[in-house]
């Protein structure tokens, strides 16, 4: 199993739209997680954090995490062709006082005019 | 704040040569983690310090791949006896431990090409 499982996709969804992304993680000590963007031929750059149960909004984004069921999500609104990219999902597994962040192998996001 | 920069941005050798990449964070960044990206692939864990001490080498690891950061400034990973089965894009990313969220600032990447 996996660390960290996300669907690969393609996921396409038209303009306007709610997109919706979705992550599972193995290590119940898990302690934050995140969301990265990644746009072709570019590094990865963090758009989302969270590490309580619960919804975090900020803007158009809202990360949501449910440590029970080990699952986390990034939901987009008003989706815009700008944010076609895959999409990493991130864990921070930590163990005593070291800190590992794990990535998922991503999700293709497409948003279509 | 002049971001995390990565040298070479490119590197081509050929299969059994060593190769060594150099990542410098942020100045007051006091973590480094080295990541290998392949196509299609999430950035693959590879090893990260707190200061000059590696808290954590992945089990993926052959004994081909080693990192320093002396004097905990910049880092650097080298791969010995390179096989094709390395060619990736190898990415650094430097945070400041104790904050929030451990963001993650990555730098551009060195894409290495093993023929």
């Amino acid at each position: 199993q996996k660390e960290v499982e996300q669907n690969s996709g393609p996921l396409s969804v038209p303009e306007g739209a709610i997109a919706s992304l979705n992550c599972t993680y193995s290590d119940r000590g898990s302690q934050s997680f995140f969301w990265y963007r990644q746009y072709s031929g570019k590094s990865p750059e963090l758009i989302m954090f969270i590490y309580s149960n619960g919804d975090k909004e900020d803007g158009r984004f809202t990360a949501q995490l449910n440590k029970a069921s080990q699952y986390v999500s990034l939901l987009i609104r008003d989706s815009q062709p700008s944010d076609s990219a895959t999409y990493l999902c991130a864990v921070n597994t930590q163990y005593s006082s070291a800190s590992k962040i794990i990535f998922g192998s991503g999700t293709r996001l497409s948003i279509r005019p | 704040d002049t971001g995390v920069s990565q040298d070479p941005r490119h590197k081509i050798t050929k299969r059994g040569q060593n190769v060594t990449f150099r990542c410098d964070p942020i100045s007051e960044h006091n973590r480094l983690y080295w990541y290998r990206q392949t196509l299609g692939q999430g950035p693959e864990f590879l090893t990260y310090f707190q200061n000059e001490a590696q808290l954590e080498k992945s089990r993926l690891l052959s004994d081909r791949f080693s990192a320093e950061r002396p004097k905990g400034s910049f880092s650097t990973l080298e791969i010995q006896r390179t096989e094709q089965g390395d060619s990736a894009m190898y990415l650094c990313a430097s945070s400041l431990a104790g904050t929030a969220g451990t963001k993650l600032y990555f730098g551009p990447g060195t894409r290495l090409t093993v023929l």
